[in-house]
């Protein structure tokens, strides 16, 4: 069954540094998405992008944060100076339609600002 | 704000008996809703999808959607220690282009 995935699994980094958390959605789906989660709260939606540009974004998804699909496979989420409080879990998450509506979560990146 | 409320929990039930999960939104313009099953660490995976008012079963599944009460529940019959969670209720915001609001979930123990 296909699946979304995410790389790393894991990243820390020193704040101020620059991330980029990569994911590879479901090949024929259309819709992607970033959400984040930090421990201990829900889970909270970032941004969605649809052919080629962002769709939509939350009041979290500042300018600090930028998402590309730099080929026909991976979706990025960069930000570009981490802060302590960027600390949590990021999810990556695509849908095949609006119809179906359904998003279907990759596994996570966990990001560790120190 | 939209709003997604659950009852944190912790729900704790016997193997076997069923649960049943809560959930109100604010957004009386939603017309998508979703259960996703959440275990510590790991990301939500869909259970249920429900789209018109009524109940639609899945197995041991059943949501229930009443878009009055702006009101849907989760009922897992034949509870397992498996089913040992948090439950995310997820709603689509209405106005378009699919961004979700989650609740904070509820935590459910199925207890052998």
């Amino acid at each position: 069954e296909p699946e979304v995935t995410q790389t790393p699994s894991h990243q820390v980094t020193q704040m101020g540094q620059e991330v980029i958390l990569r994911c590879v959605p479901i090949s024929n789906h259309l819709y992607f998405y970033w959400y984040r989660q930090i421990l201990g709260q829900k889970v909270e939606f970032l941004v969605s992008f649809y052919n080629n540009e962002i769709s939509e974004k939350s009041e979290i998804f500042d300018d600090q944060f930028s998402v590309e699909r730099p080929d026909g496979s991976n979706f990025t989420l960069k930000i570009r100076s981490t802060k302590l409080e960027d600390s949590a879990m990021y999810f990556c998450a695509s849908g095949q339609d609006t119809s179906t509506d359904t998003q279907y979560f990759g596994p996570g990146t966990r990001l560790t600002v120190l | 704000q939209k709003e997604v409320e659950q009852n944190s929990g912790p729900l704790s039930v016997p193997e076997g008996a069923i649960a049943s999960l809560n959930c109100t939104y604010s957004d009386r313009g939603s017309q998508s809703f979703f259960w996703y099953r959440q275990y510590s660490g790991k990301s939500p995976e869909l259970i249920m999808s429900i789209y018109s008012n009524g109940d639609k079963e899945d197995g041991r599944f059943t949501a229930q959607l009443n878009k009055a009460s702006q009101y849907v529940s989760l009922l897992i019959r034949d509870s397992q220690p498996s089913d040992s969670a948090t439950y995310l209720c997820a709603v689509i915001d209405s106005g378009g282009y699919q961004k979700v609001t989650f609740g904070t979930g509820t935590k459910l123990q199925v207890i052998p």
